[in-house]
């Protein structure tokens, strides 16, 4: 079983839309959430961190649920800029970082 | 600042032949650094893990007599690539790591490997 599972999309919305989704981890000795965002054959860059009370930034909210062990990401008012393939990541007690394979995410005009 | 370089960004090799690829922290001094492998439309893959002056540490399945890492100061660790094969061909990522800790990790731009 992976450590981290997405739904890799695609996801098509408008401009304007709002998109959402969510990943699981299995490990629930994580101990740091992160989204990172990867544009096509580029390095993945840290989008946010994520934190149980839920955190915003800017036009991106994202939440985890250790209960549940699962972490979620809402985009809105999605911009051209934003399409790219997001990426859930934790960290374990060995400060290692584990990647899911991505959510794609593509905005129209 | 919290800038990472790799070198090549793109090679095409002869199978059979050694790639070395180089990671360095330029503004910066890494006490760990950390070697990745992305397949297409995969999840980024830990490779191993090395800290300057130690032997590196590879995750499960990883061949370390293939893949060569050497960290020599704390702003430069390689991989090298021995007797690539086309089955090695992947992006591969290094990331800097300034400390334990959350938020630490900073990704190099990658290098595309292809085999022929």
């Amino acid at each position: 079983r992976k450590e981290v599972e997405q739904d890799p999309g695609p996801f098509n919305v408008p401009e304007g839309a709002t998109v959402a989704f969510n990943c699981t981890y299995s490990n629930s000795a994580s101990q740091s959430f992160f989204w990172y965002r990867q544009d096509c054959r580029k390095e993945p860059k840290l989008l946010m961190s994520v934190y149980s009370s839920g955190n915003e930034d800017g036009r991106f909210t994202a939440q985890l649920n250790r209960a549940s062990q699962y972490i979620s990401l809402l985009i809105r008012d999605s911009k051209l800029s934003d399409s790219a393939t997001y990426l859930c990541v934790t960290e374990g007690r060995d400060y290692k970082l584990s990647f899911g394979a991505g959510t794609t995410v593509t905005v129209r005009a | 600042g919290a800038v990472v370089s790799q070198h090549p960004s793109r090679v095409i090799c002869k199978s059979g032949t050694s790639v070395k690829i180089e990671c360095r922290s330029l503004d910066f001094q890494a006490t760990t650094m950390f070697w990745y492998r992305q397949f297409p439309k995969k999840s980024l893959m830990l490779m191993a893990t090395s800290n300057e002056g130690s032997k590196a540490t590879y995750e499960q399945g990883v061949e370390k007599d293939k893949f060569l890492i050497n960290h020599a100061s704390l702003t430069l660790s390689t991989l090298t690539v021995t007797s690539a094969h086309p089955e090695d061909s992947s992006f591969y990522i290094c990331s800097a790591s300034t400390g334990p800790g959350p938020d630490t990790q900073y990704f190099g731009p990658g290098t595309r490997l292809t085999v022929l």
